[in-house]
């Protein structure tokens, strides 16, 4: 089955410390994304990543980092310097042509404690 | 300014009955998508639906049909005979082709609760 998958489902962390999201997807697709959802609210974009070892801040890139080693894999870690870090994350992932329709992971819900 | 505007917070629609969710946009793009998306309470997005800008027809999927206007720069979801598992958060999004990243501009969203 293709897919994007998301681990964990639930993250808690103290303040202070940096916690790392994970996303995989087995859609050979070129592009991927990280949103950030608050309750309520609509998808902001965090990073996202067109190719190999490139990427790009979204709107609200600030206090967080992201790799693209692998296609397959775009993890983000949330840094510390994230001051409101308490929110739904979701990646997405899309062929980088034609529509270029995004699809999603189950997402990762995190709470600083 | 608003690129994407869903109106409706929030919507009650009686079981079995069509739904109309609202979307209008603002581009200035000739080349453009417009896509639909349900988030159920476990939170994961679902693709419903897709619309280019140069698309004759309107967009069809299953009980998902939009409704383009593009003169009105609307393009509203169409969900005929609702049931219960329609229940849900749906968003409408934008991306425009002039845009060399492939970025979606998302609406706030509507709630929808599809009663018995």
């Amino acid at each position: 089955d293709g897919g994007i998958t998301q681990s964990p489902k639930y993250l808690f962390r103290k303040e202070g410390q940096n916690v790392t999201l994970s996303c995989e997807q087995n859609l050979n697709h070129d592009a991927m994304y990280w949103y950030r959802q608050d309750p309520g609210q609509g998808l902001r974009l965090i990073y996202y990543s067109q190719i190999v070892n490139d990427f790009q801040k979204g709107d609200i890139a600030e206090g967080y980092s992201v790799s693209r080693e692998k296609k397959e894999s775009f993890p983000l870690t949330v840094t510390s310097a994230q001051k409101n870090p308490t929110a739904f994350y979701l990646c997405a992932s899309s062929a980088g042509q034609g529509p270029d329709t995004q699809y999603f992971g189950p997402g990762t819900r995190l709470t600083v404690l | 300014a608003q690129k994407i505007t869903q109106t409706q917070p929030g919507m009650f629609v009686q079981e079995k009955e069509a739904v109309t969710l609202d979307c209008t946009y603002d581009t200035s793009d000739p080349s453009y998508g417009l896509f639909w998306y349900k988030q159920p309470s476990s939170g994961e997005m679902i693709f419903l639906i897709y619309q280019g800008s140069y698309d004759q027809q309107n967009a069809t999927e299953g009980r998902y049909s939009l409704n383009f206007q593009k003169a009105r720069k609307s393009a509203n979801l169409v969900i005929s005979a609702s049931q219960l598992g329609d229940s849900a958060m749906y968003f409408c999004a934008m991306r425009e082709g002039s845009s060399s990243n492939y970025q979606l501009i998302w609406g706030a969203g509507t709630k929808l609760i599809i009663k018995p």
